[in-house]
């Protein structure tokens, strides 16, 4: 069975620093994982995907994800924080063969002047 | 991406009452939605997958009588929340999954009030 355990709730970061969001999953199978935003009362929006192709993942806003099958994580990272990165972001593995996405619990992004 | 769209957008209902959520896609047709619903600062959990021209399929826990789902064509799918209760008070979201990639785009949810 598939899962996801995303180890921090809450991360708290200055503007301008870097951001690390962090993400394990477990799967019996080759796993297609994605991370998602979501921002207060909006719809949840696709930040970048790993689909078996490269392990570094490039995706919107600055964002990027390593898949490091050894130690099976899927961290976040972004060089530089912007007050409009504050949101909920998702680890999410995709069930495969039924096209379910399992959702992590979120970790809720904070940024300060 | 493709556009989904969901409507209303929020809807506030007296308890014993019925509400229907309705899910669009507006790029391309889809014979399969999901729909999801997010309880307050918790995660999106998955609710029934929702098969068109068949029954929908209820992910365990979930009362099939109460959540009616209808994928009435190849671009809508409806959610009936049924004798609404406060505790059904929450955020429902639907997606439609990519076709040839595991990927999937949501629409922009419903919050759902039952006072």
């Amino acid at each position: 069975a598939q899962s996801v355990t995303q180890l921090d709730s809450h991360v708290s970061v200055s503007e301008g620093t870097p951001v690390l969001l962090r993400c394990n999953y477990s799967s019996s199978y080759s796993p297609s994982l994605f991370w998602y935003v979501q921002h207060p009362n909006k719809g949840l929006q696709l930040l970048l995907k790993y689909t078996s192709a490269a392990t570094l993942v490039k995706g919107i806003n600055g964002f990027e994800a390593e898949f490091k099958k050894s130690e099976t994580s899927f961290h976040l990272t972004k060089p530089s924080a912007h007050m409009s990165d504050a949101a909920e972001y998702f680890c999410v593995v995709s069930d495969p063969g039924y096209n379910k996405l399992i959702f992590g619990a979120g970790t809720r992004l904070a940024v300060h002047p | 991406g493709a556009v989904v769209s969901q409507h209303p957008s929020w809807v506030i209902c007296k308890s014993g009452t019925s509400v229907k959520i309705e899910c669009r896609s507006l790029d391309f047709q889809a014979t399969t939605m999901f729909w999801y619903r997010q309880f307050p600062k918790q995660s999106l959990m998955l609710m029934a997958t929702s098969n068109e021209g068949s029954k929908a399929t209820y992910e365990q826990g979930v009362e099939k009588d109460k959540f009616l789902i209808n994928h009435a064509s190849l671009t809508l799918s409806t959610l009936t929340v049924t004798s609404a209760h406060p505790e059904d008070s929450s955020f429902y979201i639907c997606s439609v999954p990519s076709a040839g990639t595991y990927e999937q785009y949501f629409g922009p949810g419903t919050r759902l009030t039952v006072t």
